[in-house]
């Protein structure tokens, strides 16, 4: 199955913008979903499709892509946006693999 | 509102089975796809398999292919997951997720999920 690649940390200052990427080949053909998961919870839908915020998802999130690359953008990070962040992507085979995450600290 | 809440989980020995549950209540049902995504103990997520809402078109991960069946009955509102020859590297919090395949696709609501250890 398709591979999708993430930046293992990133962080980023109260208040700033941070932009994850996630890197894989099926991202030429689907959009990527994104997920955030706290310590000790269950992921979170946060966005999907070309830039689609669930209810009650704050609209400092946003999502974009191009060619085979999806992003995620926290723009104004607030301390609660500290978790690890995951992007999904189905594939031409059927299959939904998850990117390998990325741990967003706000400093 | 959407309730998905697992079961199942616990210890089994390596070469062991287990039959996970998850009990759906807030939505019909039978509407959804459904799936199960699994995360080792410190580690990221791994998508496990999932089922289409008339249960005909199933995946698998390479990882569990052959081992595990996930299975759905509608009329009581429940997934399912059969876990063969069980392995230390099956070692994982299971999450019940509802995918929705309406327009893109993306889990919109996931379970607290269980945990289960493979170990001797």
């Amino acid at each position: 199955s398709s591979e999708l690649t993430q930046d293992p940390a990133v962080s980023v200052a109260l208040g700033q913008t941070v932009r994850i990427t996630c890197q894989g080949d099926s991202l030429r053909s689907y959009y990527a979903s994104w997920y955030q998961q706290k310590p000790g919870q269950a992921p979170v839908l946060v966005i999907y499709g070309k830039n689609n915020r669930p209810s009650g998802i704050p609209d400092r999130f946003s999502g974009s892509s191009s060619g085979n690359t999806a992003s995620l953008t926290i723009t104004g990070a607030q301390a609660e946006d500290e978790a690890d962040y995951y992007c999904n992507s189905r594939d031409s085979s059927g299959n939904h693999p998850f990117g390998t995450g990325t741990k967003v600290t706000v400093l | 509102q959407v309730q998905l809440v697992e079961s199942g989980g616990g210890l089994v020995k390596p070469g062991g089975s287990l039959r996970l549950s998850c009990a759906a209540s807030g939505f019909t049902f039978s509407d959804y796809y459904m799936s199960w995504i699994r995360q080792a103990p410190g580690k990221g997520l791994e998508w496990v398999s999932y089922i289409s809402s008339s249960g005909s078109t199933i995946y698998y991960a390479d990882s569990v292919k052959g081992r595990f069946t996930i299975s759905r009955d509608n009329a009581k509102n429940s997934l399912y997951l059969q876990m063969n020859s069980l392995r230390a590297e099956d070692t994982a919090v299971y999450y019940c997720a509802r995918l929705n395949d309406y327009g893109d696709h993306r889990f919109d609501y996931w379970g607290q999920g269980t945990l289960v250890t493979v170990s001797s």
